[in-house]
């Protein structure tokens, strides 16, 4: 079993809908990133997170420490939200990121 | 200021060269790592700096494989007799510190024919 993983890893949606993608993790983690990849394109940072709830514009990431789990919504979602988003963990014993597998969301207009 | 910085973008050698990639990371970042991503694959880790020390290595493939940031900020990552497997994009990526937020360089696509 891998240490995180992503749910669902395929996600096309109409323009409009609101979007919600998981990450389970198994280990110990001090943080969660949350990024995203456009195809051929680099990796952004979209959220890190170690608590709580973080918004930033559309974009809204939660984590439940007790229940090893993330969500990541996008509201309003738009073509351009077309990506892969990956879930990523760091190790509270080493300083390595754990990656989930990515979730690969198309926004059809 | 700029983020992260990787040249070349792309570069294509033949089977046994080697190769240098270079990353220049955010100013003041004392983290550094270096990633692998095969298409169709999320990132493989290689390698973390914290300052001019390699803090983990143990993500490296094999002795081929070295990295190098005599001065706490550029890193090179050194690549010698290149096989065909070793055709990917190789990723940098930046922070203040081990738990702070990544900043990711563009790539570069290394092909070995």
């Amino acid at each position: 079993k891998n240490e995180v993983e992503q749910s669902p890893q395929n996600l096309t949606a109409q323009e409009g809908e609101f979007i919600t993608i998981n990450c389970s993790y198994s280990v110990g983690i001090s943080a969660l990133h949350w990024l995203q990849q456009h195809p051929g394109g680099g990796i952004v940072s979209l959220f890190m997170l170690s608590s709580g709830k973080k918004k930033h514009g559309r974009l809204i990431a939660t984590i439940n420490i007790q229940e090893k789990h993330s969500s990541l919504h996008i509201t309003a979602s738009h073509p351009r939200d077309s990506a892969v988003y990956i879930c990523a963990v760091r190790s509270d014993s080493n300083y390595q990121l754990i990656w989930g597998a990515g979730t690969k969301l198309i926004i059809k207009p | 200021g700029a983020g992260v910085s990787q040249t070349p973008s792309n570069k294509v050698t033949e089977k046994g060269k080697y190769v240098e990639l270079r990353c220049d990371p955010i100013s003041g970042h004392t983290a550094l790592y270096w990633y692998r991503q095969s298409l169709g694959q999320g990132p493989e880790f290689l390698i973390y700096f914290q300052g001019t020390g390699a803090a983990d290595d143990s993500g490296l493939p094999n002795d081929r494989f070295f990295a190098v940031r005599p001065e706490g900020s550029v890193s090179t990552l050194k690549i010698q007799r290149t096989e065909r497997g070793d055709s990917a994009v190789y990723l940098c990526a930046s922070s203040f510190g081990p738990n702070s937020p990544l900043h990711f360089g563009n790539g570069t696509r290394l092909t070995v024919t």
